[in-house]
């Protein structure tokens, strides 16, 4: 069990620019979600899958955003025509859904850095 | 909706004394409760999660919670803090449509431990 990870770790992008982060889940879970985190706060939800199916984005996910999970494993999160307010902790996380008791495990997070 | 409240933005302990973070959580049917911890820079870690049951968890690194009902509560506990606890505490609550998906966290409590 090698955890989740995300990459980059760390991105410097100019406003207007596209970027994309890349997240592996935990090799047997068939959820898979991506949360935000601003400095100071919790993280919030943005999205989540169900083995390759989007079953629910938050209102937080505007046009400019969008996730897939092509295969069922891993997920990519493409922010395009960046904006300064995108500036965050973008955090991917994975469980094994079997009952309504999931747990999800977390990586390390990509933080962007919007100038 | 579902909500989570951390009164306490930042608590100082002395390394060796106990510690007590509140979470207050506003949801109708029965919660999902969890307690992550998020090293500086660093993706969140699960101490510990209730489902069901015996209402006192048992997480990793010597923490416990218990989930009271009658005040909305998950308070995570430590009978002996150690330097090495000093991080941001995370309560987060789950159960919206019957599954523990879509994480709703509270705004965080930072730890700093005094020697």
């Amino acid at each position: 069990d090698t955890g989740v990870s995300q990459n980059p770790r760390h991105k410097i992008t100019k406003r207007g620019q596209n970027v994309t982060f890349r997240c592996d889940p935990i090799s047997e879970h068939n959820r898979l979600y991506w949360y935000r985190q601003t400095l100071g706060q919790g993280p919030e939800f943005l999205t989540y899958f169900q083995n390759e199916a989007q079953l629910e984005k938050s209102r937080l996910l505007s046009d400019r955003f969008s996730a897939e999970r092509p295969k069922g494993s891993f997920s990519t999160l493409e922010i395009q025509r960046t904006e300064q307010g995108d500036s965050a902790m973008y955090l991917c996380a994975s469980s094994l859904f079997r009952t309504v008791q999931e747990t999800q495990y977390f990586g390390p997070g990509t933080r962007l850095l919007v100038l | 909706a579902q909500s989570v409240t951390q009164p306490d933005i930042h608590i100082t302990v002395s390394e060796g004394a106990s510690l007590e973070l509140r979470c207050n959580y506003s949801y109708g049917a029965t919660p999902y409760l969890f307690w992550y911890v998020q090293s500086p820079g660093q993706g969140l870690q699960l101490l510990l999660k209730y489902f069901s049951g015996d209402t006192l968890v048992q997480g990793i690194k010597g923490f416990e919670a218990e989930f009271k009902r009658s005040q909305s509560s998950f308070n995570l506990r430590k009978p002996s803090v150690h330097w090495s606890d000093a991080a941001e505490y995370f309560c987060a609550v789950g159960g919206l449509g019957g599954t523990a998906s879509k994480l709703t966290f509270g705004t965080g409590t930072r730890l700093q431990v005094t020697l």
